[in-house]
């Protein structure tokens, strides 16, 4: 059965410092990954995803994330970060498939010192 | 840009009643999802749909749950019997499928409360 582990549930930054949110998957062959951001209140967007191919793979807001085969990894990291990014980060891992269920992390609730 | 919307925003039901919530998933988007979330917790996967019928579902959706695509917008999932612990935010889900994409987009969901 697949699943991911964030072993982070909160992480604080200043403004202007780089972030990396931690992300380890179980899933027995290449899955499909993604990262989505839930601001208070809101739903959840989607960030970036990887399926295959390059193993950094560019995401909006400014975001990256790299899949790490070995570690089972896919973390995502920001150079910079901004106080709007202050919000809670769900890894998720899913089947390389159509009507592919998403397992979901507990999420890393970020707070971003000013 | 498309995105996927949920209506209501709230719903708040007495136990033992019957509560449908809905979603417009994108259009052209083939593969249609429900999700909860109860308070804390993380998100889990209750049920996909495709083609007009339920492609997987999870532990969590037994008997009391359906999922209707009634025409050709609208996605729908019904509680018949609500429970306490039903109370939850439901999301919902849709992806293209194929060469439009797997990669799944989430409404805003309903924060349903159970009284």
């Amino acid at each position: 059965a697949q699943s991911v582990t964030q072993p982070d549930i909160h992480i604080t930054v200043s403004e202007g410092a780089s972030l990396e949110l931690r992300c380890n998957y179980s899933y027995g062959a290449t899955p499909y990954l993604f990262w989505y951001v839930q601001s208070p209140g809101q739903g959840l967007q989607l960030l970036l995803k990887y399926f295959s191919g390059d193993t950094l793979v560019q995401g909006i807001k400014g975001f990256e994330a790299e899949f790490k085969r070995s570690q089972s990894s896919f973390n995502l990291r920001k150079p910079s970060v901004h106080w709007s990014d202050a919000a809670e980060y769900f890894c998720a891992v899913g089947e390389p498939r159509g009507g592919n269920k998403l397992t979901f992390g507990t999420g890393t609730q970020l707070k971003v010192e000013l | 840009e498309p995105e996927v919307t949920q209506t209501p925003s709230h719903q708040v039901t007495q136990m033992g009643q019957e509560v449908i919530l809905r979603c417009v998933p994108i259009s052209n988007h083939l593969y249609f999802y429900w999700y909860r979330q109860i308070l804390g917790q993380k998100v889990e996967f209750l049920v996909s749909f495709y083609n007009n019928e339920i492609s997987e579902k999870s532990e969590i959706f037994d008997d009391q749950f359906s999922v209707e695509r009634p025409d050709g917008s609208n996605f729908t999932l019904k509680i018949r019997s609500t429970k306490l612990e039903d109370s939850a935010m439901y999301f919902c889900a849709s992806s293209a499928g194929l060469a439009g994409g797997y990669e799944q987009y989430f409404g805003p969901g309903t924060r349903l409360t159970v009284t």
